[in-house]
């Protein structure tokens, strides 16, 4: 157990409405990730952290904000929710302080974009 | 780009038997090899990770292997179990996490 929390862990809305998911973690790791996992696609990368307020894009980025303002959080958001961005969300942090390290993952966000 | 493929994408085996699940990755400059279990509507559980300068990782009935030559890994499952049904996943590690789309497999009792 690598001490990560999700939530909401499901969640249904509409088009165009805001959505925000959070990602905590206990054990103070530098990097943290978002994914996203659709049938036929895998798991994508959204966005990551590797520090407080230090942010990078992922090969899916587009349509999601992330924030962190607090080595525990990672915040990601969907300014304006779309249908395509129905999916499942998993947080993940590397547990290494180290380029190298072991990555683990929450239980997951399932959003719902009607 | 590192491309990571898991072939077959499905697999059922009777129980007890040994298997080999395989992942291949495009760009042998790679950290870790690392191996995953996803149950259905879970998060992905690490079971192994090998470092690249590792040959091979064993934890229970798992061993994982790395051959970074020849872009590939193998997780080999002794005395396989109903309980070990589920979605394997592989993950290449080099500036980032990359991810093949899984081997589901199914153990019958």
């Amino acid at each position: 157990d690598a001490g990560i929390t999700q939530s909401p862990r499901h969640k249904v809305t509409e088009t165009g409405t805001p959505v925000t998911l959070r990602c905590h973690q206990t054990e103070n790791h530098r990097y943290m990730y978002w994914y996203r996992q659709d049938p036929g696609h895998g798991l994508r990368l959204i966005h990551y952290s590797y520090g407080v307020k230090d942010t990078d894009k992922g090969e899916v980025s587009d349509g999601y904000s992330v924030s962190r303002s607090k080595t525990e959080d990672f915040l990601l958001t969907l300014e304006s929710a779309t249908s395509s961005q129905t999916s499942v969300y998993f947080c993940a942090i590397k547990r290494d302080s180290r380029d190298t390290g072991e990555l683990f993952f929450g239980e997951g966000s399932r959003l719902t974009v009607l | 780009k590192q491309e990571v493929t898991q072939i077959p994408a499905a697999l059922s085996v009777p129980e007890g038997e040994n298997l080999v699940l395989n992942c291949s990755f495009t760009d042998s400059a790679i950290y870790n090899l690392q191996w995953f279990r996803q149950d259905p509507g879970k998060g992905l559980t690490s079971l192994l990770l090998i470092q690249s300068s590792q040959r091979e990782q064993t934890s229970g009935r798992l061993n994982a292997s790395l051959d970074k030559s020849s872009g590939r890994s193998t997780l080999y499952i002794a005395a396989s179990q109903p309980g070990d049904s589920a979605t394997y996943l592989c993950a290449a590690t080099g500036n980032q996490f990359y991810f093949g789309t899984g081997t589901s497999l199914t153990v019958i009792p």
